[in-house]
């Protein structure tokens, strides 16, 4: 069965500092994989998404993710955290039953 | 140009009672779903409709009913609340089946069972 897992339920990173959140996925085929972001209090956001073609997606708001099929693994990257940036990220992949698999979050917290 | 709107925002019910929370998009998407999200535990798919006249099961729906009223509107139905569906409630919409497109969530719905 098809599933995400988020190693680190809440990483805490400096305001400048580069930021890297985990994820890997279980899926048989080539999957289809996304990244959300969600503000306290907010619904979800889609921040990236692979398809298919080149590994490195870029997003919204500076975010981008490799993806790397030896390593089952789609890791959200930014450079340079802003404050804003403090929320709630999960991972996802397509299903291929109309739904998406969500991970339980990683927490991010930025201090200034 | 409001997305998904669901209502209501907030709800405290008591154990035994019904409710519907109510969804709807103005994106012309055919896709619609709800999800709940609970601490430490991601969002879990209740049920999704993938065309106007469809629904399906996810991956929680014991407790649960939905309607799919229209192409517009996808609503979650609590026959009997329970204490164990406490939780936020999200609505969301794509223009496919599967979130081969975006996807795009509503503002949520807390729920208390008492």
């Amino acid at each position: 069965a098809q599933s995400v897992t988020q190693p680190d339920i809440h990483i805490t990173v400096s305001e400048g500092a580069s930021l890297e959140l985990r994820c890997n996925y279980s899926y048989g085929a080539t999957p289809y994989l996304f990244w959300y972001v969600q503000s306290p209090g907010q619904g979800l956001q889609l921040l990236l998404k692979y398809f298919s073609g080149d590994t490195l997606v870029q997003g919204i708001k500076g975010f981008e993710a490799e993806f790397k099929r030896s390593q089952s693994s789609f890791n959200l990257r930014k450079p340079s955290v802003h404050w804003s940036d403090a929320a709630e990220y999960f991972c996802a992949v397509e299903g291929g039953q109309g739904n998406l698999i969500f991970g339980k979050g990683t927490k991010l917290s930025v201090k200034p | 140009n409001a997305g998904v709107t669901q209502t209501p925002k907030f709800q405290v019910l008591k154990t035994g009672q019904s409710m519907t929370l109510q969804c709807a998009q103005d994106m012309n998407h055919n896709s619609m779903y709800w999800y709940r999200q609970d601490p430490g535990m991601g969002l879990r798919l209740i049920y999704y409709s993938a065309s106007e006249g469809t629904t399906d099961k996810g991956e929680v729906p014991n407790g649960y009913n939905v309607s799919r009223l229209n192409k517009r509107e996808f609503s979650l139905r609590l026959e009997s609340a329970a204490p164990s569906q406490t939780s936020v409630y999200f609505c969301a919409s794509s223009l496919n089946r599967g979130f081969l497109t975006e996807a795009f969530f509503g503002q949520g719905t807390r729920l208390t069972v008492v």
